[in-house]
């Protein structure tokens, strides 16, 4: 099993500009979750997917996701902000179970 | 504001010895995670303790939970080099399964 994998590993990406970060697992598990995490500081929750065709937002706008299979969890940034300059982090579990994350997205916003 | 906050937020020891983290929370919960982040690195699950739980074991490591006092302890023994890394406590604030809060993690350094 490749697990939880992440692209790209890093990007730069302009004010305004939008990008998708791609995730996907091949665990089988349902659900899925994003979170970001500066610098010093731990993780926080931006969206998480329960099961396929639903998701919840932890935090304001910025940020788009859809779950249209249960593999995949792409998180779509709209009009990128420095704001938004974090490591992003895709995570999958079974109900009540351990995360399993990716190794991450390095993204910077200029 | 964070659900779980780890104490110390930095800890060196030598290797060899024993290092102990803290982790306090606010409210109740089904069950408390412990992951180890390498830098640069995603996280590494190392234990789950659910809230009917009182201690765990895995190798050099012992989680005790006191759901009482709303407190984690992650112990590690005879450290080795390959221990440095952050370690964070994650709870899941009985929102329903999956929604993890973190703390902001223990810098954890083990000197040769």
């Amino acid at each position: 099993n490749a697990g939880v994998t992440q692209t790209p590993k890093f990007h730069i990406l302009k004010t305004g500009q939008s990008m998708t970060l791609q995730c996907a697992q091949d665990m089988n598990h349902g659900y899925m979750s994003w979170y970001r995490q500066d610098p010093g500081m731990g993780l926080r929750l931006i969206y998480y997917s329960a099961a396929a065709g639903t998701t919840d937002k932890e935090v304001p706008n910025g940020y788009n996701v859809s779950r249209l299979n249960t593999e995949d969890f792409p998180l779509r940034l709209v009009s990128a902000a420095p704001s938004q300059t974090s490591v992003y982090l895709c995570a999958s579990s079974f109900p009540l179970y351990e995360q399993y994350f990716g190794p991450g997205t390095r993204l910077t916003v200029t | 504001s964070q659900q779980g906050e780890e104490d110390p937020q930095a800890l060196s020891i030598q290797e060899g010895e024993n290092a102990t983290m803290n982790c306090s929370y606010k409210t109740s919960i089904n069950n408390l995670q412990w992951y180890r982040q390498n830098s640069g690195r995603g996280l590494v699950h190392l234990i789950l303790i659910r809230s009917n739980e009182r201690e765990k074991h895995s190798g050099r490591l012992r989680v005790t939970l006191d759901t009482s006092k709303k407190s984690s302890s992650l112990l590690i023994t005879a450290s080795r080099a390959a221990d440095t890394a952050s370690y964070f406590c994650a709870t899941d604030a009985n929102q329903g399964a999956q929604k993890l809060v973190f703390g902001q993690g223990t810098r954890l350094t083990i000197n040769p």
